[in-house]
């Protein structure tokens, strides 16, 4: 089944411990995303990449890294993670011409106390 | 600053009736504007685009228009069912791959 998966679903962390999110996708799309969801602000994409090795800043890119070393894997790394980055995460995937049709995964909640 | 704007948090629609779902947005670089949808508990999924070059993307009861030079974007449902029910993201893409969504339309077809 083709599909992105992320882990973990739920996450409750405190701050200024390191945590990773992991994205995988099984569609052998080059172009991966990571997004966060806060209520009435809708979701704002974190950082992309169009293939591995390359990866760009999207509109809220501070605190956050991300590589890619694989073109399946897609990691988000919070490096010293505080409470305003409590919020819903989404990962995507799409072919690197049809980036506006991304295909998402389940989410991954995170709070920072 | 949200570059892409819904203004309707949420429409409730009649069963069988015509559900329309606005969108403004203030970036003249766009290059597709996107719907996507989304239930309880799952990410987006997407629905249906439009190019930037073009003023109408048709898809089954779905459509999308495109009013450049207002800025403005809608999607049309027609006839709404209940499993319609979501929230709607409007979203946008820039050149250089960016993607900026809205802050959402939560639509209810009532039965």
């Amino acid at each position: 089944e083709a599909q992105v998966t992320q882990n973990p679903r739920y996450l409750i962390t405190v701050t200024g411990k390191k945590l990773t999110v992991t994205c995988s996708q099984n569609m052998n799309h080059e172009y991966m995303s990571w997004y966060r969801q806060d209520p009435g602000l809708g979701l704002r994409q974190i950082y992309y990449s169009m293939n591995v090795e390359a990866t760009d800043k999207g509109d809220v890119p501070e605190g956050y890294k991300v590589s890619r070393k694989e073109k399946r894997n897609f990691p988000l790394i919070l490096e010293s993670p505080s409470p305003n980055q409590t919020s819903l995460y989404f990962c995507a995937s799409s072919p690197w011409d049809r980036s506006y049709e991304q295909y998402f995964g389940p989410g991954t909640r995170l709070t920072v106390t | 600053d949200q570059q892409v704007k819904q203004n309707s948090p949420s429409l409730s629609v009649q069963e069988g009736r015509i559900s329309i779902l606005n969108c403004d947005y203030t970036n003249s670089m766009f290059d597709y504007f996107l719907w996507y949808k989304k239930y309880p508990a799952e990410g987006p999924t997407f629905l249906i685009s439009i190019s930037s070059i073009k003023d109408k993307n048709e898809d089954g009861r779905f459509t999308v228009f495109l009013n450049k030079s207002a800025k403005h974007l809608s999607l049309h449902i027609v006839p709404s069912q209940p499993g319609d029910s979501a929230v709607y993201f409007c979203a946008a893409l820039t050149g250089a791959n960016n993607l900026f969504f809205g802050t959402g339309t939560r639509l209810t077809v009532i039965p």
